[in-house]
């Protein structure tokens, strides 16, 4: 697999690897995150949520972890296709009733 | 189900021309955003109604008026359109704790 340690604007995978994209947050105080798949020409998508009361959560070949005390956010894609090829995007929300406020995303390449 | 529809999906307007972007949302949802995406800069908020009859300024709302319309539709409006108004508009609507859905978005040239 292959991960970056700091927030990076292109990964290049390929496929069958494990893809990690990470993502800094600003606010310690915000107490709900998700990560979304933006597609060429598309609206961003929704791919998993995580509270702040939680380290980890799992969904179909994606992983959210949740570090509070560094404030950092990571992705974890297991076993990426071309299809997974996109934009990902983190996104926290301040507190509740705010509106979410984005990273500036991540490109994801991935080569068959 | 339609979701989150957002009109027109492309337009280019003069500068100092003004416009209303639509945008309308079938699932009952309270809150809707209005976002611009940039090259590099991700998606930053622009104004947002967290129910029926409020609005609030987001991120970068110089330039913009919005009204939510009805709990369906909430609509933005550029009054004298500028070059750095040049940009993709994302409009969205969430319920509740949950993640937001997102229209698939207008492509706006101000030349």
């Amino acid at each position: 697999g292959e991960s970056v340690g700091l927030h990076l604007p292109t990964l290049s995978v390929q496929e069958g690897d494990n893809s990690i994209i990470n993502c800094a947050y600003s606010n310690s105080a915000s107490d709900y995150f998700i990560w979304y798949k933006q597609e060429s020409g598309k609206g961003p998508q929704f791919i998993i949520d995580i509270r702040s009361n939680m380290d980890k959560r799992q969904g179909q070949r994606v992983t959210v972890l949740l570090n509070k005390t560094v404030k950092h956010l990571s992705l974890q894609i297991a076993a990426t296709q071309p299809g997974d090829s996109a934009v990902y995007f983190c996104a926290e929300r301040g507190q509740a009733g705010t509106a979410l406020i984005f990273g500036k995303g991540t490109t994801l390449s991935v080569s068959s | 189900n339609a979701g989150v529809t957002q009109t027109p999906k492309f337009q280019v307007l003069k500068t100092g021309q003004s416009m209303t972007l639509q945008c309308a949302q079938d699932m009952n949802h309270n809150s809707m955003y209005w976002y611009r995406q940039d090259p590099g800069m991700g998606l930053r908020l622009i104004y947002y109604s967290a129910s029926e009859g409020t609005t609030d300024k987001g991120e970068v709302p110089n330039g913009y008026n919005v009204s939510r319309l009805n709990k369906r539709e909430f609509s933005l409006r550029l009054e004298s359109a500028a070059p750095s108004q040049t940009s993709v508009y994302f409009c969205a609507s969430s319920e509740g704790q949950r993640g937001y859905t997102f229209g698939s978005g207008t492509r706006l040239t101000v030349v």
